[in-house]
């Protein structure tokens, strides 16, 4: 039983579109965060939120947004979608955060496809 | 930016073979090193939490041990079985950045063959 879900899992647009992929948790975690991941690469961190009201861009440079409105969800929007966005995107959140043993619950991904 | 390296990136084995892989990082930025697992189609799970120099941790066929003063950790999988066919991603948490973000590796892609 997933306790952080994200939607869609598999989105196919068209160029210029505006996208919003959804991820929510109900485990009261205080921290989330937005990776990437492209073929064979490497999952970056894109943005992160440290609670509400709370969001930081994150090692990679994307144009993306996010918002951190309510503790469960922290949505990522594309304002215009363009083929250079077609990748994996994977939202994970963790309790705080502080301690080293404190890792991350993952989603499932969102494979996005911009045609 | 910190590097976490993961080598090989692929792996091909048979059913019975044992295996290993390694992670690689910066030792001086060491808090703590994280193991996940990732099946298609899954979300990562988390197999490891490594701290302490010298650590040595097991689950079931698949161990980890970590040397933080040359900065790598390997992990075992003995006797591959077809259902240990995944992502096996390494993550560290910086000391600088003890508060959150884990820096990802890129993961080594194991296939277990029947």
């Amino acid at each position: 039983e997933a306790d952080i879900y994200q939607t869609p899992r598999y989105l196919v647009i068209g160029t210029g579109k505006k996208i919003t992929l959804e991820c929510s948790q109900t485990m009261g975690h205080d921290k989330m965060y937005w990776y990437q991941q492209d073929p064979g690469m490497e999952l970056h961190l894109i943005h992160y939120s440290y609670g509400v009201n709370s969001t930081e861009k994150g090692d990679l440079s994307s144009e993306s947004t996010v918002s951190r409105i309510r503790t469960e969800h922290f949505p990522l929007t594309l304002e215009s979608a363009r083929p250079s966005h077609t990748s994996q995107y994977l939202c994970a959140s963790s309790l705080t955060g502080t301690g080293p043993n404190d890792g991350y619950t993952f989603g499932s991904g969102t494979r996005l496809t911009v045609v | 930016i910190l590097n976490v390296e993961q080598s090989p990136q692929s792996l091909h084995v048979q059913e019975g073979d044992s295996t290993n892989f390694t992670c690689s990082f910066p030792s001086s930025n060491f808090y703590a090193l994280h193991w996940y697992r990732w099946e298609t189609a899954k979300s990562p799970e988390a197999l490891f939490v490594m701290t302490l120099n010298g650590d040595e941790k097991k689950k079931g066929r698949i161990s980890a041990t970590l040397n933080t003063k040359e900065g790598y950790s390997y992990l075992y999988i003995k006797g591959s079985q077809p259902e240990d066919s995944a992502t096996y991603l390494c993550a560290l948490r910086s000391v600088y950045n003890q508060g959150g973000k884990l820096i990802f590796g890129q993961g080594t892609e194991l296939s277990v063959k029947p």
